[in-house]
C-alpha cells in the first residue's frame, strides 16, 4: 500500500537555524514526490518536486530510495517559512497520497 | 495569474441532503481532482478526472459521490446523501498539460449537521 509518513506534527526552530522536515514513503513502484506548502489563510501550493531537483525559497529535498525518504531542508530558516508543509506521492496513474503535514514555526 | 476557484466557501447541510460543491479549474488545465481534509487529519485523494471521465478514484469515493464537468468550465462534486462524517474541507485542484504540478483551490468547508 502506498503511504506517506510525516512523523512530526509540529516543528519549531529559531530564525537562522537549519530546518529539516521529514518525509518517508512506502511505494512499490517508481515514486514521484512533492512538497506542498500552505501559508496562513492561503491555499495549498507546490513548493518543489523531486524530478526537477530545484531549490525553491532556499528549500531542497533529495529523494533517497534506499531510505525511502524525501526530507525537506533549508540551511537558514526565515520567519516567513512558518507554514504547514505536506509531503505528497504520486502513484501510477494519477492518484496522489499526502502525508499528515508538519506545522513549522520559525521563532524570531 | 489564473487561479482555481471554488464555491461556496462554506456549506452547511443537514444529514441526508444532497450537496454539490463547485470548482472552476484553470482554463487550459486537463486533469482535475477532488480532495478532502477532515479537521486535524491529512489531505485525502478522492478522485481524478480527465477527458470527461474518472481516471482514478480512492476507496472513499463510493456510490454516494459523483463528479461532473457539465459545461466545459465547472467541475462539480456531488454527495448524494450526506453523512455527519462527510464534514470536511473539500479541495479542488487541476494540473496543466504535461506536468503533475497541482494548482489548488481555496477549499469549501462542508458542515453536515
Amino acid at each position: 500500500a502506498q503511504r506517506v509518513t510525516q512523523p512530526e506534527k509540529l516543528l519549531s526552530v529559531f530564525k537562522g537555524a537549519p530546518v529539516e522536515l521529514k518525509c518517508n514513503y512506502s511505494y512499490s513502484g517508481s515514486p514521484e514526490l512533492f512538497w506542498y506548502v500552505q501559508y496562513s489563510r492561503q491555499r495549498l501550493q507546490l513548493l518543489l518536486r523531486h524530478i526537477s531537483r530545484e531549490s525553491i525559497k532556499g528549500f531542497t529535498a533529495d529523494l533517497n530510495k534506499g531510505e525511502t525518504s524525501f526530507h525537506l531542508k533549508k540551511p537558514f530558516a526565515q520567519e516567513e517559512d512558518s507554514a504547514m508543509y505536506y509531503c505528497a506521492l504520486r502513484a501510477t496513474g494519477n492518484q496522489f497520497y499526502f502525508g499528515t503535514g508538519t506545522s513549522l514555526t520559525v521563532i524570531p | 495569474e489564473p487561479e482555481v476557484t471554488q464555491t461556496p466557501s462554506h456549506q452547511v447541510t443537514q444529514m441526508g441532503q444532497e450537496v454539490i460543491l463547485r470548482c472552476v479549474p484553470i482554463s487550459n488545465h486537463l486533469y482535475f481532482y477532488w480532495y478532502r481534509q477532515i479537521l486535524g487529519q491529512k489531505v485525502e485523494f478522492l478522485v481524478s478526472f480527465y477527458n470527461n471521465e474518472i481516471s482514478e478514484k480512492s476507496e472513499i469515493f463510493d456510490d454516494q459521490f459523483s463528479v461532473e464537468r457539465p459545461d466545459g468550465s465547472n467541475f462539480t462534486l456531488k454527495i448524494r446523501s450526506t453523512k455527519l462524517e462527510d464534514s470536511a474541507m473539500y479541495f479542488c485542484a487541476s494540473t496543466p498539460p504535461g506536468v503533475y504540478e497541482q494548482y489548488f483551490g481555496p477549499g469549501t468547508r462542508l458542515t453536515v449537521t
